[in-house]
Order: structure tokens, then sequence, then C-alpha cells
């Protein structure tokens, strides 16, 4: 149990396109989901917390405008990278938390995460 | 935001047992203390969490003092898979938000 899905698993994009990243809990339901990028030998950097049917919630320093995030429904959301440009490369990866009862509480369920590079 | 420090890296060989241990002295009241396990190019995996004392299950044991302001993994006899970076994470819980930082990890190299 508590699977979470992320898709696509690699994308390579031409500078200035939007790209879209799914991430599914595929088992359970998502009170909330959480965006996280990493750069290569780094740790992981929370980008946003959103939960379902609510506006999401970004860190310091991470433009809204430019990762769009929506959380529609208690098991998918997305992260859309819009205007990518070379600098957006990196690993991103989401998590999901659930209902305490359904799944462990307080415990994140990752998902593979999308390796995205931009050209 | 509870900040965690954890050694950067450790050696060790097949078949020892393995101890990393994280520090969190400004941990609140309500947190919780989180394992997961990272191999190149995936997510992270959920090892094991615990509040207080210690806690055990089929891969390792988490010990947390009185205090709460560290707590230690322990991998009992590690083979080459489980090299790894690990991460030690200390949840807050604002509101509806929830404020979560994980510290630079520990890269496990297990050798043969």
């Amino acid at each position: 149990g508590a699977v979470v899905s992320q898709h696509p698993s690699r994308v390579i994009c031409k500078s200035g396109t939007s790209v879209k990243i799914e991430c599914r809990s595929l088992d359970f339901q998502a009170t909330t989901m959480f965006w996280y990028r990493q750069f290569p030998k780094q740790s992981l950097m929370l980008m946003a917390t959103s939960n379902e049917g609510s506006k999401a919630t970004y860190e310091q320093g991470v433009e809204k405008d430019k990762f769009l995030i929506n959380h529609a429904s208690l098991t998918l959301s997305t992260l859309t990278v819009t205007s990518a440009h070379p600098e957006d490369s990196s690993f991103y990866i989401c998590s999901a938390e659930g209902l305490a009862g359904a799944v462990a509480k307080n415990i994140q369920y990752f998902g593979a995460g999308t390796r995205l590079s931009v050209l | 935001l509870a900040k965690t420090t954890q050694p950067i890296s450790m050696d060790s060989y097949e078949g020892q047992e393995v101890n990393i241990t994280c520090s969190h002295n400004n941990i609140a009241t309500n947190d919780y203390i989180t394992w997961y396990q990272q191999f190149p190019s995936q997510g992270p995996r959920f090892i094991i969490q615990g509040y207080k004392t210690k806690v055990t299950n089929e891969v390792a044991s988490l010990f947390i003092p009185a205090d709460r302001k560290s707590s230690t993994l322990s991998l009992p006899r590690v083979s080459l898979s489980d090299t790894a970076v690990y991460y030690c994470l200390v949840g807050e819980k604002a509101g509806s938000a929830r404020q979560l930082t994980f510290g630079s990890g520990t890269q496990l190299t297990v050798l043969p």
C-alpha cells in the first residue's frame, strides 16, 4: 500500500516550453502533497505544499507563477514548469501524505521523481 | 523549523551494524522523527519513524533519548545494496501547513 506514482520519469524539452508533471496517490487519498526539487549531490528542497481544493503554499524564493501547482482531487496533484529554461533543469519529486488510519500518520510517501532537462 | 544535522558520509563493510546519528536540538513537542533512504535518481523511501524511546521494524531500529534532541538510525548487518543517502526528517505542523526541512543527509557507502 501507499504507492505514489509520478509521471513522466524523464522529460527533455526546449527552452521556453512548459512541462507538466503528474503525481498520483494510487491506493490512498492524499490530504496533502508536496513538491521538491533536488540538484545533483544536494538534498531535497521543498518547493510547495498543496492541500486538495486550495491554493498551494510556496516556500520562500519559489516563484508561484513559474511553478504552477494544481491539486484538484485527493489523488492527483500537478506541477507545471512554465516557460522552462536551462536553469530549471533538475530532479523534481513529489510526495503525498494521507489521512491517519488509511496510511501511517506523519509519513510522506514519495514518487520516483522526474528528471527535467531543458535544452 | 527544527533543523537537523547529520554526518556527511560514512563507510562500512558488509555484515556490520551501522549507526547514523542525527541532531535536532530544537525539536518541538509535536514533532515526529522520520528517516528516509534515497538511491540515485529515485524518490526517498520511508525507513522508520519514532517519537520517543526505541522503535524497531523489519529493516532498522531507531533510538531516541529522553530529551529527543537527537536520534540514531541503526541498520543491522548492512549489505552492498544499503549504499544510499539517509535523511533524518523532523516534522512540524503549523495550522494546515506542514513545515519540513530535509537536512544534508548521510551518504552511506557499504564496502565488500
